[in-house]
């Protein structure tokens, strides 16, 4: 079955500790993106990427670096600078070409920070 | 002004009932909306792309008035299953390709 994968589902972490979350898809879209949602709120972009060994900043991308090595790939590291890094994590993907804007999400991953 | 701005709610409505969310949009520049539906604790999941045309599928009818900078979403015969919270989503336009902003949502419940 084709689809993205996030893992892990919930994850834990003490303050001052980098960590990072997995995405991967599997539906050979070009572009991939990381969400983040907190209680109540939209969805804010933190980083993108339309091609492999290319990725652009969205709207909130301080205390978060991303890398793009493979198509299939975008993992999102969360790092001691984030300063209010709980928040519920999506990964997303779309096909590019043709229908740019129909982005497909993985399951998300809850990061709490203590 | 926020971007992408959706009726606050939430709603609560009977199994049965005509609902409909409402959404403006800032850009005017933007060129692709949707309509995604968000379950309790899970990632979103498209529901519908808008067209200009307007656009049905099943219950769900979307429009789009582009002069107006406004979506829509009616759902007909509301069922249980339609409680979920539903985001306005809307791409950025210009050179920002594949860059989208979504509203905060609205809470939608189906009661029996």
């Amino acid at each position: 079955d084709g689809g993205i994968t996030q893992s892990p589902k919930y994850l834990f972490r003490k303050e001052g500790q980098n960590v990072t979350l997995s995405c991967e898809q599997n539906l050979n879209h070009d572009a991939m993106y990381w969400y983040r949602q907190d209680p109540g709120q939209g969805l804010r972009l933190i980083y993108y990427s339309q091609i492999v060994n290319d990725f652009q900043k969205g709207d909130i991308a301080e205390g978060y670096s991303v890398s793009r090595e493979k198509k299939e790939s975008f993992p999102l590291t969360v790092t001691s600078a984030q300063k209010n890094p709980t928040a519920f994590y999506l990964c997303a993907s779309s096909p590019g070409q043709g229908r740019p804007y129909e982005q497909y999400f993985g399951p998300g991953t809850r990061l709490t920070v203590t | 002004r926020k971007e992408v701005e959706q009726d606050p709610g939430p709603f609560n409505v009977p199994e049965g009932a005509t609902v409909a969310f409402n959404c403006t949009y800032s850009n005017s520049a933007s060129q692709s909306f949707f309509w995604y539906r968000q379950d309790c604790r899970k990632e979103p999941k498209l529901l519908m792309s808008v067209y200009s045309s307007g656009n049905e599928d099943g219950r769900f009818t979307a429009q789009l008035n582009r002069a107006s900078q406004y979506i829509s979403l009616l759902i007909r015969d509301s069922k249980l299953s339609d409680s979920a919270t539903y985001l306005c989503v809307v791409n950025a336009g210009g050179t920002s390709y594949g860059k989208l902003t979504f509203g905060q949502g609205t809470i939608l419940t189906v009661h029996p």
